[in-house]
């Protein structure tokens, strides 16, 4: 079974900073995918950025960036100029690319609450 | 165009009781997944359902069910209530095609006292 884990309970950043948020996992699968979520307090799960395992290229949105390390299976967020509005808990998830159809369901950290300081 | 909306938002019940949650999919979108987050954890996965039927469970015993209908919506039962199952329960839905992204509601709030 794969596993996601997330070291970091909580982080804080200063606003206009840049901070990292880490994630490893563990699966013997060479197909699948990674996801950073954002939830803040209205619960609603937003995904922030995601990254296909077979590309090698580290994905970026906008001020969101990863840095994915495939052997060393970690997948860590970097979120550069830092806003109040990215205050909010971040999961990371992962998902098997091996399926007969549909969406694969995800496999989530326990999340890592940020707060950013004005 | 409305996204992933789950009713209701808030739910008190009691041990023993059974209880059921709501979720419409966003339009265009017809297979709903149900996730289980507790305190402090990420979320879990549930079940997911398309065409009416259960696809894929996760580790969950036999008190949670699910059902489909005809329009895509969904409904999570869960049966014999214990204090354990108090958890935000986050419904998503996706077009059951490879690969699809998720989209999440709101989620339920379940208090069991």
């Amino acid at each position: 079974a794969q596993t996601v884990t997330q070291s970091q309970p909580e982080m804080s950043v200063q606003e206009a900073e840049t901070v990292t948020l880490s994630c490893t996992y563990d699966t013997s699968e060479s197909d699948y995918y990674l996801f950073w979520y954002k939830q803040p307090p209205s619960r609603q799960m937003i995904l922030v950025i995601r990254q296909e395992a077979y590309k090698q290229q580290n994905a970026t949105e906008n001020r969101f960036s990863v840095n994915f390390q495939k052997a060393a299976k970690s997948f860590s967020l970097k979120i550069s100029d830092s806003q109040l509005g990215d205050a909010a808990m971040y999961f990371c998830a992962y998902r098997s690319g091996v399926t007969q159809g549909g969406s694969e369901k995800l496999v989530f950290g326990k999340g890592t609450k940020l707060t950013v300081n004005p | 165009d409305a996204g992933v909306t789950q009713s209701p938002t808030h739910l008190i019940k009691t041990r023993g009781q059974q209880v059921t949650l709501r979720c419409s999919p966003k339009s265009g979108h017809d297979t709903v997944s149900w996730y289980q987050q507790a305190l402090g954890q990420g979320p879990q996965f549930i079940f997911q359902y398309y065409e009416e039927e259960e696809r894929q469970r996760g580790n969950f015993p036999d008190r949670f069910s699910g059902h489909q209908f005809p329009n895509y919506s969904s409904e999570l039962n869960v049966n014999a209530l214990l204090l354990g199952d108090s958890a935000l329960y986050l419904c998503a839905s996706s077009p059951w095609s490879y690969n699809s992204p998720l989209h999440f509601g709101n989620g339920t709030r379940l208090t069991v006292t």
